[in-house]
């Protein structure tokens, strides 16, 4: 079975603060994504990556980065917090672009 | 129009009813079709993908795909409240690198 770890559960940081959030898959996946899931707006893609350094924007990467310096590990990069940044955040890995997306269990971010 | 439309519900059955929970979107590009279910508070797990038109069927489970009619669509038999979730229907087009995601169906079984 594809596992897939965040780092965090739960968080909760200030306004302001870099965040990190970290993401693993055991399956040498090539692909991982980066989303953001909320109530009426459904999942939304910040990020993704297809190799080890190689990412692309998705549709709403303003206010985040990414690094993929090994391939089994990807993380999402709040530059300065903002309260509309609080949200689940879920990481995802696939084997190609149309193989299934396998998700973490998320990250429920609060900023305050 | 959304990319990908799905029904917010919630869409209410039975105990041992056929819940189906329908998806159209609006690519006609679109290629790969995939279907989550998503617990209060958890992370979606996959249940089904489908690339073909026509049916796939995996134990309760059939997917239905019909590409001229840009939908798809997700046949639950013998509905247990186990079931009772969102259920996201994500597509993606042909020889692009993303998916994109209805806001999903809440699916209420009653006993």
């Amino acid at each position: 079975d594809v596992k897939v770890t965040q780092s965090s559960r739960y968080l909760v940081k200030r306004t302001g603060e870099k965040v990190f959030l970290e993401c693993v898959q055991d399956m040498d996946h090539e692909n991982m994504f980066w989303y953001r899931q909320d109530p009426g707006l459904g999942l939304r893609l910040i990020y993704f990556s297809y190799d080890v350094k190689m990412k692309e924007k998705g549709d709403i990467p303003e206010g985040y980065s990414v690094s993929r310096e090994k391939k089994e590990r990807f993380s999402l990069i709040l530059e300065s917090a903002s309260t509309n940044q609080t949200s689940m955040y879920l990481c995802a890995s696939s084997n190609s672009f149309d193989q299934p997306q396998h998700f973490g269990d998320g990250t429920r971010l609060s900023i305050l | 129009q959304k990319e990908v439309e799905q029904n917010s519900g919630p869409l209410s059955v039975p105990e041992g009813a056929i819940a189906s929970l329908n998806c159209t979107y609006s690519d006609r590009g679109s290629q790969s079709f995939f279907w989550y279910r998503q617990y209060s508070g958890k992370s979606p797990e996959l249940i089904m993908f489908i690339y073909s038109n026509g049916d796939k069927e995996d134990g309760r489970f059939t997917a239905q795909l019909n590409k001229a009619s840009q939908y798809v669509s997700l046949l639950i038999r013998d509905s247990q409240p186990s079931d009772s979730a969102t259920y996201l229907c994500a597509v993606k087009r042909g020889g692009g690198n993303k998916l994109t995601f209805g806001t999903g169906t809440q699916l209420k079984v009653e006993l």
